[in-house]
């Protein structure tokens, strides 16, 4: 099985505090997708790379960046966390092909205060 | 626009029955591919189902299958013999050719025993 490791689950920041999250996958796929998880709004796509050093953003990059500098890394950044930026944050990849699944992490709980 | 739509936002059953979750989308590609995916109180996101969209015949997983009308743009889901270990939050997602998934917001479902 496909393994997406994101490196914390549990995390408290204070307001102010640049953030990273970082997410490492074990299958060699080009592509790689950060998802925040809110209640009532569902998944929320905030960037993803389909290729080493390429990126695009997602529906709400504001306040986000991303770097892939290798492939099977792919980090978040939150430059200047704010309280509005404590959630759920997900992290998937998915090689090239149109059935090919998204195959996700197991989240990281953000806190910021 | 691309978009899913659950209209369940909680349902039910009794352990060893049989229940299906709604999921209507809309699309204006030709080609694209859907998929149910499951997310229990760990958190973990994990595919149930997946089917493409120019292939006729519905997609069966075990005790999952799926009801795709593609003129109706329906997608549920039927789980037969509901275990307790089915309790989980649902949901539908589409994804086209531009690399995103677009999601539900999910249906809470809860096996009962």
């Amino acid at each position: 099985d496909v393994k997406v490791t994101q490196s914390s689950r549990y995390l408290v920041k204070r307001t102010g505090e640049k953030v990273f999250l970082e997410c490492v996958q074990d299958m060699d796929h080009e592509n790689m997708f950060w998802y925040r998880q809110d209640p009532g709004l569902g998944l929320r796509l905030i960037y993803f790379s389909y290729d080493v050093k390429m990126k695009e953003k997602g529906d709400i990059p504001e306040g986000y960046s991303v770097s892939r500098e290798k492939k099977e890394r792919f980090s978040l950044i939150l430059e200047s966390a704010s309280t509005n930026q404590t959630s759920m944050y997900l992290c998937a990849s998915r090689p090239q092909g149109g059935l090919a699944p998204w195959w996700f992490g197991e989240g990281s709980w953000l806190t910021v205060v | 626009a691309q978009t899913v739509t659950q209209s369940q936002p909680e349902m039910s059953v009794q352990e060893a029955e049989t229940v299906t979750l709604s999921c209507t989308y809309d699309t204006s590609e030709n080609n694209y591919y859907l998929f149910w995916y499951k997310q229990p109180p760990s958190r973990q996101m994990i595919l149930v189902i997946r089917q493409e969209a120019y292939k006729q015949q519905n997609a069966t997983e075990n005790r999952f299958s799926v009801n795709f009308q593609k003129a109706a743009k329906s997608f549920s889901l039927k789980i037969s013999d509901s275990q307790l270990g089915d309790t989980a939050m649902y949901f539908c997602a589409l994804a086209g050719n531009n690399r995103k998934l677009i999601w539900g917001l999910g249906t809470s479902l809860a096996v009962n025993p």
